[in-house]
């Protein structure tokens, strides 16, 4: 079994509509991110969490929000999603302190 | 903040030859990060530097990090088609999520 699952796999939406997106993880991690990947534009940080109490905006958290439901549990939800929220998106955890990031498979969502 | 520039943005190469890729840092690197993606999927990590003129191999592929840490260079010798897909670089910069590179799109024809 994967170490870090993310559902839905495939998203399509239309504008408007709130959604959410769930990442769980068995590795025990305390640290949890949301980036999100853009033809061209690399990996962007949307959220991230050092443990279940602690919530940091990333470089691109304008429209999004997150819930950390648990230490294994991280969610991104879009309130009211817009086109140019059409990207791949990717949860990641870490182990304090080492910083090499585990992602899970990708979300690919599409706002019509 | 710092910044990561992946050169070069893609490379096609024919399969038995060997490439470079580089990453450059805008500050001193605390630990360097290479991962791999295919087409669509999820990042794979490959490996972490730490200090400065370290250097690791995993199969056909090596990635050093210079003596000032502010660039690492990945090579991969003799290249397969399995080794085509993205190529990132990620920084630690301290306490701090990582800092992605653009990544840089490897093809491998016959």
């Amino acid at each position: 079994d994967a170490d870090v699952t993310q559902t839905p796999r495939n998203r399509i939406t239309k504008t408007g509509k709130r959604i959410m997106l769930e990442c769980s993880q068995t590795k025990g991690h305390d640290r949890m991110y949301w980036y999100r990947q853009d033809p061209g534009l690399g990996l962007r940080l949307i959220y991230y969490s050092f443990d279940v109490k602690d919530i940091n905006k990333g470089e691109i958290s304008d429209g999004y929000s997150v819930s950390r439901q648990a230490q294994a549990k991280f969610s991104l939800s879009l309130e009211s999603a817009i086109p140019n929220q059409t990207a791949l998106y990717f949860c990641a955890t870490s182990d304090s302190p080492i910083q090499t990031q585990y992602f899970g498979p990708g979300t690919r969502l599409l706002v019509l | 903040s710092q910044e990561l520039e992946q050169s070069p943005q893609s490379l096609i190469v024919q399969e038995g030859k060997n490439l470079t890729i580089n990453c450059t840092s805008s500050k001193t690197l605390y630990g360097l990060y290479w991962y791999k993606q295919k087409y669509g999927e999820g990042l794979i990590f490959l490996m972490m530097l730490q200090k400065g003129g370290e250097e690791k191999s995993h199969e056909k592929i090596t990635a050093k990090l210079d003596e000032k840490k502010q660039q690492s260079s990945l090579h991969i010798t003799a290249s397969q088609p399995s080794h085509a897909g993205i190529y990132l670089c990620g920084a630690d910069s301290g306490n701090t999520p990582l800092v992605f590179g653009k990544g840089t799109r490897l093809s491998v024809i016959a």
